[in-house]
This record gives C-alpha cells, sequence and structure tokens, in this order.
C-alpha cells in the first residue's frame, strides 16, 4: 500500500526566501501528485498537480517530480507571512488508483 | 470560493449519540468522498462514493455510514458515538482520477 512520508515537519522562513518541502512516497507506480495547502479556517487548498517527471510551476509554488527517486517536492518562492500553513503532500494509491493517501503534512511558518 | 459545501462547521456531542453531517458539492463530480483528519493532522480516506456507488470502504468501524441521495450529495452517520472520533471530516468531491476539491471539514467533538 502506498505511504507518503513529508519532511521537515516544521519549518521557519523569513519572508522573501525560497522554502522547500519534501514528499516521499513508496509505490513508483503512481502517477498523480498534488500538493495542498490548509489554512485553518479555509480547509483544504490545491496548489499545484503533477503527473509526470519534471517540473510544474503555479504561480509562486513549484513542484518537482522523480518517480526513479520515489520524490516529490515543493518550492514556494518569495513566501509571504499569508502563506503560513500546514502544507500536504497527496498521491494516488498506484496507476490506477483514484483514492489519494495523504503525507502528515509540513507546518511552514513565515517571519516577516 | 469553494464549491463544496459541509454542515455543520462544528458539533459537540455526548458519547454513544448519532450525529449525521451533510456535504454537497455544485462541480457536477461523479466522486465523493469522505476523509477523516486526526489530531496528528494526519489525513485518511474514509468512504468514496462514485455515481452513487460505494466504491472504497477504508475498514472503519460499523457505526459510520455514508448516505447518498444523489451523485451531488454524501451524508455521514455516525450512529453511537465514541471519543476517538473526535476529529474533523473532510469531504471531496472530483471527476474519476482527476483534481479532488476538498470542504472546510465538520469539527467534531465527543465528550
Amino acid at each position: 500500500q502506498q505511504k507518503v512520508q513529508q519532511s521537515p515537519e516544521s519549518l521557519t522562513v523569513s519572508e522573501g526566501a525560497m522554502a522547500s518541502l519534501n514528499c516521499t512516497f513508496s509505490d513508483g507506480t503512481s502517477n498523480n501528485f498534488r500538493w495542498y495547502r490548509q489554512h485553518s479556517a479555509k480547509g483544504l487548498e490545491v496548489l499545484v498537480s503533477i503527473f509526470s517527471d519534471g517540473e510544474k510551476e503555479e504561480g509562486r509554488f513549484t513542484a518537482h517530480l522523480n518517480r526513479a527517486n520515489l520524490h516529490v517536492s515543493l518550492h514556494i518562492r518569495e513566501p509571504q507571512p499569508s502563506d503560513s500553513a500546514v502544507y500536504l503532500c497527496a498521491v494516488n494509491s498506484g496507476s490506477s488508483g483514484n483514492k489519494l493517501i495523504f503525507g502528515i503534512g509540513t507546518l511552514l511558518s513565515v517571519k516577516p | 470560493e469553494t464549491a463544496v459545501f459541509q454542515t455543520p462547521n462544528y458539533h459537540v456531542t455526548q458519547v454513544g449519540n448519532e450525529v449525521s453531517f451533510n456535504c454537497k458539492q455544485t462541480l457536477g463530480h461523479d466522486t465523493m468522498y469522505w476523509y477523516k483528519q486526526d489530531s496528528k493532522k494526519l489525513l485518511k480516506i474514509m468512504f468514496s462514493y462514485n455515481n452513487k456507488q460505494l466504491i472504497v470502504n477504508e475498514t472503519v468501524p460499523r457505526r459510520f455510514s455514508p448516505q447518498s441521495s444523489d451523485k451531488a450529495h454524501l451524508n455521514l452517520r455516525i450512529k453511537s458515538v465514541e471519543p476517538e472520533d473526535s476529529a474533523v471530516y473532510l469531504c471531496a468531491s472530483s471527476f474519476t482520477g482527476v483534481e479532488v476539491f476538498f470542504g472546510k471539514g465538520t469539527r467534531l467533538t465527543v465528550v
């Protein structure tokens, strides 16, 4: 069964500095990778979805996928205090799975 | 603006009571989900419905039962709640295999 792990558990960066979050998964046949952000009052917001190796950019958010290394990362360019939230990595359950498996999240704090 | 609507936002109840949470999506999606998010923020899928057919049931306790009247609605009923049921319950929807959209969640506290 697909297992998803995220690191670090928490991360503090200064406003404007790049923030990098990591996610590893166990089943390399998965083909659907997503990064979500969760603010306590806003629910889950999808940031980037990526389906093939390489890079996918959505505004200030860039995902990098390397399935051979079982790794997907999220980079946040010029983070702002409003980006402070929990970031969740989600991977589908195998090549045909429509079930999302979530990591436990990274708590990002952006200091002014 | 969210297109997956959940009610209530919060619910506090006593052990042994029955509760029911509602979820409606206005995106025209064919699949709806219920996830449970525990105190450690870990999200786990509970149920998935595709066109009113249950397609995933992650061995949740029998006191949990999903209820769907049409593909836009998926409610969750919990009979005889227990303390470990305290969590945030998130409803979501998607077209099969495509982007999943979440509601804001219902926070259940069992006292």
